[in-house]
């Protein structure tokens, strides 16, 4: 299985500052990275997919990058709505698997 | 738009069964692969399994194996997860997820909303 490592775990962060997450790969998953953020409560909601195109309705302050094994998810200008558990997926086999988990929290 | 309804979620006893549904509307639910994946409470996600379009091909994480069955039927725009010989660490909100594509999935695309099993005596 193709094991996700997520880092750091969390973060605290004010309003307008530039958050990165980075993830990586157990083995090379060419570009079938996806980000999705999940608020308390609530499903997961897709950001990012194939490492860097932007889901529809979704902020042009997020942004994603990354090749090979190494990926990253970048919030240009953090705002309150972005206060939230943020996960990285690969699908490049099966089993899927999702990364432990950044959860963003307010400084 | 696009909604998930997950349903069938509640209390069950260790070593019981019990069958979690996903009503779809607003697409062609015909035409998207499906998912299942599973939360624990206060854990992260876990890909549980996957069904193609037409349900000819379906994979499992290796803890779904022999106990969790994912079905379709597209007569009633209607995803299943069978879960047989449950165990207290099943327990979790079970969520469907719509793929982008139908024969070879991609990504989760949209979420439902989630059912919540827990597993206990």
């Amino acid at each position: 299985d193709i094991q996700m490592t997520q880092s750091p775990a969390s973060l605290s962060a004010s309003v307008g500052d530039r958050v990165t997450i980075t993830c990586r790969a157990s083995q090379t998953i060419n570009n079938y990275l996806n980000w999705y953020q999940q608020k308390p409560g609530k499903a997961p909601k897709l950001l990012i997919y194939a490492t860097s195109s932007l889901q529809g309705g979704v902020p042009s302050r997020f942004s994603g990058g990354g090749s090979g094994t190494d990926f990253t998810l970048t919030i240009s200008s953090l705002q309150p709505e972005d206060f939230a558990t943020y996960y990285c997926h690969q699908s490049y086999s099966f089993p899927w698997t999702f990364g432990q988990g950044t959860k963003v929290e307010i400084k | 738009q696009v909604q998930l309804v997950e349903s069938g979620g509640g209390v069950v006893q260790p070593g019981r069964s019990l069958r979690v549904s996903c009503a779809a509307s607003g697409f062609t639910f015909s035409n998207f692969a499906m998912h299942w994946v599973r939360q624990a409470p206060g854990k992260g996600l876990e890909w549980v399994a996957v069904i193609s379009s037409d349900g000819s091909r379906k994979n499992y994480a290796d803890s779904a194996k022999g106990r969790l069955t994912i079905s379709r039927d597209n007569s009633k725009d209607t995803l299943y997860l069978q879960m047989d010989s449950l165990r207290t660490e099943d327990t979790a909100v079970y969520y469907c997820a719509r793929d982008l594509a139908a024969t070879y999935p991609e990504y989760f695309q949209h979420w439902g909303q989630g059912t919540l099993v827990t597993v206990s005596s």
